[in-house]
C-alpha cells in the first residue's frame, strides 16, 4: 500500500542551525513527491516537488529511492520557516491522488 | 485573483444538525478537491470534483456525507446529523487539470460539533 511517513510530529531547532524534516515513503513504481508548508493561519501551499530539483527559501529535497526516503533539508534555519510541513506522495493511478504524511511542526527558536 | 475561498472559517453544529462548507475555487478552476484533516491526523482525501461530475468519491464515508460542484457557484460539502467524531477541518483544493499537483488551497473550515 502506498504510504507516506513522517516520524516526527514536532521539531524544534535554533536559529541559524541546520534543519532536516524527514520521510519516508512506501509506494511500488516511480513516485512522485512534494513537500508542502503550512504557516500560521495561511492555506496549505506546495514548497517544492522532487522532479523540479529546485531549491525553495533555501529548502531542498532529494529522493533516496534505495533509502525510500525524500528529507527535506536547510542548512541555516530562520525563524520565519516555523510552519507545519506535509510530505506527500502521488498515487500514480486511481486519478493521482495525494497521499499525506501526518506533518511536522517545525519551530525555529532565536 | 483571490485564491480559493471556503467559507465559513469556523463553524458549531449540535449533533444531529447539518454542516454545510462552502469552496469557491480559484476563478478558471474547474477541478476540486476536499481533504479532511482529523485532530492529530494527517490530511486524507475525501472527494474529488469537476463541474457537475463527481470524479473520486473513495475518500468519502457511505453514510451522511456528500458532495457537489455545480456549474454555477461554489462547490458544497455536506455533513447531514453531524457527530462528535465529524469535528476536524476540512480543506478545499482547486485545480484547472486533474492533476492536483497544481492544486491550490484553502484556509480551511473547522467544523466543530457539541
Amino acid at each position: 500500500a502506498q504510504r507516506v511517513t513522517q516520524p516526527e510530529k514536532l521539531l524544534s531547532v535554533f536559529k541559524g542551525a541546520p534543519v532536516e524534516l524527514k520521510c519516508n515513503y512506501s509506494y511500488s513504481g516511480s513516485p512522485e513527491l512534494f513537500w508542502y508548508v503550512q504557516y500560521s493561519r495561511q492555506r496549505l501551499q506546495l514548497l517544492l516537488r522532487h522532479i523540479s530539483r529546485e531549491s525553495i527559501k533555501g529548502f531542498t529535497a532529494d529522493l533516496n529511492k534505495g533509502e525510500t526516503s525524500f528529507h527535506l533539508k536547510k542548512p541555516f534555519a530562520q525563524e520565519e520557516d516555523s510552519a507545519m510541513y506535509y510530505c506527500a506522495l502521488i498515487n500514480a493511478g486511481n486519478n493521482r491522488k495525494l497521499i499525506w504524511g501526518l506533518g511536522t511542526s517545525l519551530a525555529v527558536n532565536p | 485573483n483571490a485564491g480559493v475561498m471556503q467559507n465559513p472559517r469556523h463553524l458549531v453544529r449540535r449533533r444531529g444538525q447539518e454542516a454545510r462548507l462552502r469552496c469557491s475555487p480559484v476563478k478558471g478552476h474547474s477541478h476540486v478537491y476536499w481533504y479532511r484533516q482529523l485532530p492529530e491526523e494527517g490530511l486524507k482525501f475525501m472527494v474529488y470534483l469537476q463541474k457537475e461530475n463527481i470524479i473520486d468519491e473513495s475518500g468519502m464515508p457511505k453514510e451522511r456525507f456528500s458532495a457537489e460542484f455545480p456549474k454555477e457557484g461554489p462547490s458544497i460539502l455536506r455533513i447531514q446529523q453531524v457527530v462528535r467524531g465529524d469535528s476536524a477541518a476540512y480543506f478545499c483544493a482547486s485545480s484547472p487539470r486533474d492533476m492536483n499537483t497544481e492544486a491550490f488551497f484553502g484556509q480551511g473550515t473547522r467544523l466543530t460539533v457539541v
